[in-house]
């Protein structure tokens, strides 16, 4: 069972232009999500987290929304930039079982913003 | 210095063992394991802190590891199997159970 979603697997946008990744997920003991991106042959790279306390989070150019009725959030990046163009990954957690913050990730977005 | 993983690559032949070496972010001591299977997302291995392991993942027990006194920690996979060709990536953080996890370039582990 599946309990982070990406249901896109793949995203193209145009230089400048908003990027929006979305994920969904099932479990309502989340209680904390990241989103982080990776470049073939490389670890995933920390990009922004969100607390189910806030609805929104905002670093640089990079947003992210929770909507916890909807058990959605969101990953905006505002200009999209060509080095933006990587694979996009949602996490989440439950940190507040205490037991483990093992990350539960989704399957992905490939983001390609064209020059 | 960011995680340090060894080696980059490996190559194995089926039934083999492999093991794989993770250091930690200097002063983090919780490091967790992943494993990237092609065409899927990073699945959860293993958690190790404090030279315990505090939780697994939905893995058989030939994936096993350990934690050293100096925080690195090691991934053994015994009987090696075709399907265990993947990327293992290895993870740290600073404070177990809260606080973003950092991770290492990974491992590519090859079975043939």
């Amino acid at each position: 069972d599946q309990q982070v979603k990406q249901n896109s697997p793949s995203l193209s946008v145009q230089e400048g232009r908003i990027s929006i990744l979305n994920c969904d997920y099932t479990n309502s003991m989340f209680d904390y999500f990241l989103w982080y991106k990776k470049y073939p042959a490389e670890g995933p790279t920390f990009l922004i987290s969100i607390s189910s306390i806030k609805d929104k989070n905002e670093d640089g150019r990079f947003t992210v929304f929770l909507n916890k009725s909807a058990k959605h959030l969101s990953l905006h990046i505002v200009p999209s930039q060509p080095g933006d163009s990587a694979v996009y990954f949602c996490a989440a957690s439950a940190r507040g079982g205490g037991a483990t913050n093992k990350l539960i990730f989704g399957t992905g977005t490939l983001l390609a913003v064209q020059p | 210095a960011g995680v340090t993983q060894t080696p980059r690559y490996l190559i194995k032949t089926r039934g083999q063992q492999a093991t794989l070496r993770c250091s930690p972010i200097s002063g983090h001591t919780s490091v967790y394991w992943y494993q990237q299977a092609l065409g899927l997302g990073l699945q959860f291995l293993l958690w190790y802190d404090e030279g315990e392991e505090r939780n697994r993942g939905n893995f058989p027990p030939r994936f096993s590891g350990r934690q050293f006194p100096n925080y690195s920690s090691e991934l053994n996979v015994n009987a090696l199997e075709l399907e265990d060709s993947a990327l293992y990536l290895c993870a740290s953080a600073l404070v177990a159970g809260i606080g973003e996890q950092f991770f290492g370039p990974g491992t590519r582990l090859t079975v043939l």
